[in-house]
């Protein structure tokens, strides 16, 4: 897993409550991402980040916010969860041209 | 933006036989094609990528060829073993102000049955 974890594996909250998943790494790669997988879309860009404090949109970053404040870690926010936000997320690091991922989290919204 | 279209969305072959997965992307200016396999319950897993200054790669049983006149890449896998049973994605790269980004396709269920 390229030295990726991501926490929680597994989550189960409420629709409006807020939440947060975190990507560790343990490398010092600079370029992290995180994709949402459903079916049928396959894996989607949400936001990545090029440095520490430095992120950008990705084409499904609505309803979602991230932060880098430590080239480990790089987290993503759902400030309202919603029924839509249900999914496996997925964290990336790059390496070159190479994307590695992470093991993924799985959330629910009910 | 980049659209990558992957076919067959489902693929079944016989223990032994070979399997072809295809995929089409939309923007020239793509140049990097990495395929993934993803088992059930993990992340998804680089297996082999090819760059657009080159037309085939091989690596064991797995080969990878691009067409970039058509736009169109393909993972051939060679004498499938059940262990090859999982979820194959295709994506494209494509470099923008701040990061290179990569789309990918839908995805194909790959079976090799006994």
């Amino acid at each position: 897993d390229a030295g990726i974890t991501q926490s929680p594996r597994h989550k189960v909250t409420e629709t409006g409550t807020p939440v947060t998943l975190r990507c560790h790494q343990t490398e010092n790669h600079r370029y992290m991402y995180w994709y949402r997988q459903d079916p049928g879309h396959g894996l989607r860009l949400i936001h990545y980040s090029y440095g520490v404090k430095d992120t950008d949109k990705g084409e499904v970053s609505d309803g979602y916010s991230v932060s880098r404040s430590k080239t480990e870690d790089f987290l993503l926010t759902l400030e309202s969860a919603t029924s839509s936000q249900t999914s496996v997320y997925f964290c990336a690091i790059r390496i070159g041209y190479e994307q590695y991922f992470g093991p993924g989290t799985r959330l629910t919204v009910t | 933006g980049e659209n990558v279209e992957q076919h067959p969305s489902t693929l079944s072959v016989q223990e032994g036989d070979s399997a072809v997965i295809k995929c089409t992307y939309s923007d020239s200016a793509s140049n990097y094609f990495p395929w993934y396999k993803q088992e059930l319950g993990k992340g998804p897993q680089l297996i082999i990528d090819i760059r657009s200054n080159v037309g085939e790669k091989k690596d064991q049983r797995i080969a990878v060829t691009l067409n970039k006149t058509a736009k169109h890449f393909s993972l051939h896998i060679t004498e499938t073993q059940p262990e090859d049973s999982a979820v194959y994605f295709c994506a494209a790269r494509i470099n923008t102000g701040t990061a290179s980004k990569l789309t990918f396709g839908t995805g194909t269920r790959l079976q090799v049955t006994l």
